[in-house]
């Protein structure tokens, strides 16, 4: 398998612009998990979904960011309008099942930089 | 607040120093623990978890964690660290399920 898939690896964007980062989850993993990663805050959840259900998002910051998972294949995140503090590496991360046992397997992340 | 707190931002060993690297958290409560490594360039991958069970995991590359329950820690030890070690260290408390809350991480550089 090839893992979780992010795109892009590296985005670069003007304040205000619409920003839009994707994930592939690994195949048969029944839960997704995106972090922000910053050197002031380190590591934080944002969301994950279970079965393609939101289950928790009250790690998203504001309003202006939202995820969805269409699919057991693909999400997204978006943020509307960016705004230079969003600048951070955004992880996407897989588990098999819905256990809180289950290991987490992580994309590369994208690397956002909002100018 | 409830949080999980590594006390060393960056730790720097020569090659065949022993390791260890603090983690603390303050959930209550039943929780699932675990170890991640994110190498240089690398995304983050698992070192080893605990949820049950002997309290002496043993992970891979020769880390291994001791889970104390009364001291609400759950530090990584390693007894000869190599080159390749240079990482950030990261550990990760599930005090909900699915919910995972990081450490800040630790760096560690190993100088050979």
């Amino acid at each position: 398998d090839a893992g979780v898939i992010q795109s892009p690896r590296h985005e670069v964007t003007e304040m205000g612009q619409e920003v839009t980062l994707r994930c592939k989850p690994i195949s048969g993993h029944n839960s997704l998990f995106w972090y922000r990663q910053t050197m002031m805050r380190g590591l934080e959840l944002l969301i994950y979904f279970n079965n393609n259900v939101p289950i928790d998002d009250s790690g998203m910051p504001e309003d202006r960011f939202s995820a969805k998972m269409p699919n057991a294949s693909f999400s997204t995140l978006k943020i509307q309008p960016s705004e230079p503090r969003d600048s951070a590496v955004y992880f996407c991360a897989s588990s098999p099942g819905t256990s809180g046992t289950d290991t987490q397997y992580f994309g590369p992340g994208t690397r956002l930089t909002v100018l | 607040a409830q949080s999980v707190s590594q006390h060393n931002h960056h730790v720097i060993l020569s090659e065949a120093a022993s390791l260890e690297l603090g983690c603390n958290y303050s959930y209550g409560g039943t929780v699932n623990l675990f170890w991640y490594v994110q190498y240089p360039g690398q995304h983050l991958q698992l070192l080893l978890k605990y949820f049950s069970g002997d309290p002496l995991v043993k992970g891979i590359k020769g880390f291994e964690a001791e889970f104390i329950k009364s001291k609400f820690s759950f530090n990584l030890r390693k007894p000869s660290v190599q080159w390749s070690d240079t990482a950030e260290y990261f550990c990760a408390v599930t005090p909900r399920i699915n919910d995972m809350r990081f450490g800040a991480g630790t760096r560690l550089t190993v100088k050979p």
